[in-house]
């Protein structure tokens, strides 16, 4: 089983709709989680981080969590062409390192 | 405020050689970590440093190794490099604040093929 898992998409949704993106991770004393994005050619960049269970919203951007479940999931509301890539999980144990998932591959098609 | 600087950005070699990667961390930022990057298995972990000791280790094999130096710069080598070996290896460095420790920053990367 792998550590940190993500349906590898494509996820193709309109513009306008919401994107829906999930993940579940293996190792229950993880206690940090992250969103990253990553355009084709570039580097990832931090988007969201939740440590507790619930949601958190920083504008069109929801994370959510579930500890008990072991499951996190990001919403984009009011989807843009622009927010077409790929999105990481990345999940941080305590233990100095930080594991990602394969990714989930969006497009927003306009 | 400057970013996380890898260089080479680019670099060939072949089967055999080996290769030194750099990466200058965010001012301040203590902690480095490096992860390579392959379209098959994605961004693995490959090792991290705080305070020039390296905390924790991926699963690659002993040809993989870093440093870290007292102003935070940290090097990763790959010696008898073999064709698996290319990929783009990325460096990320990090507050390392208690949760914060994963709130990673990545360079643009060091991309490496080897013929």
């Amino acid at each position: 089983q792998k550590e940190v898992e993500q349906n590898s998409g494509p996820l193709s949704v309109p513009e306008g709709a919401i994107a829906s993106l999930n993940c579940t991770y293996s190792d229950r004393g993880s206690q940090s989680f992250f969103w990253y994005r990553q355009y084709s050619g570039k580097s990832p960049e931090l988007i969201m981080f939740i440590y507790s269970n619930g949601d958190k919203e920083d504008g069109r951007f929801t994370a959510q969590l579930n500890k008990a479940s072991q499951y996190v999931s990001l919403l984009i509301r009011d989807s843009q062409p622009s927010d077409s890539a790929t999105y990481l999980c990345a999940v941080n144990t305590g233990g100095f390192k930080t594991i990602f998932g394969a990714g989930t591959r969006l497009f927003v098609k306009a | 405020k400057a970013g996380v600087t890898q260089t080479p950005r680019y670099l060939i070699k072949t089967r055999g050689q080996q290769v030194t990667l750099s990466c200058s961390p965010i001012s301040g930022h203590r902690s480095v970590s490096w992860y390579q990057q392959t379209p098959g298995q994605g961004l693995q972990f490959l090792f991290e440093y705080f305070s020039e000791t390296q905390r924790n280790k991926g699963n690659f094999p002993g040809r993989f190794s870093g440093r870290q130096f007292s102003n935070s710069r940290s090097e990763m080598n790959v010696s008898t490099l073999e064709l698996g070996d290319s990929a783009l290896y990325l460096c990320a460095s990090s507050l390392a604040v208690g949760r914060r420790t994963g709130e990673l920053f990545f360079g643009e990367g060091s991309r490496l093929t080897v013929l």
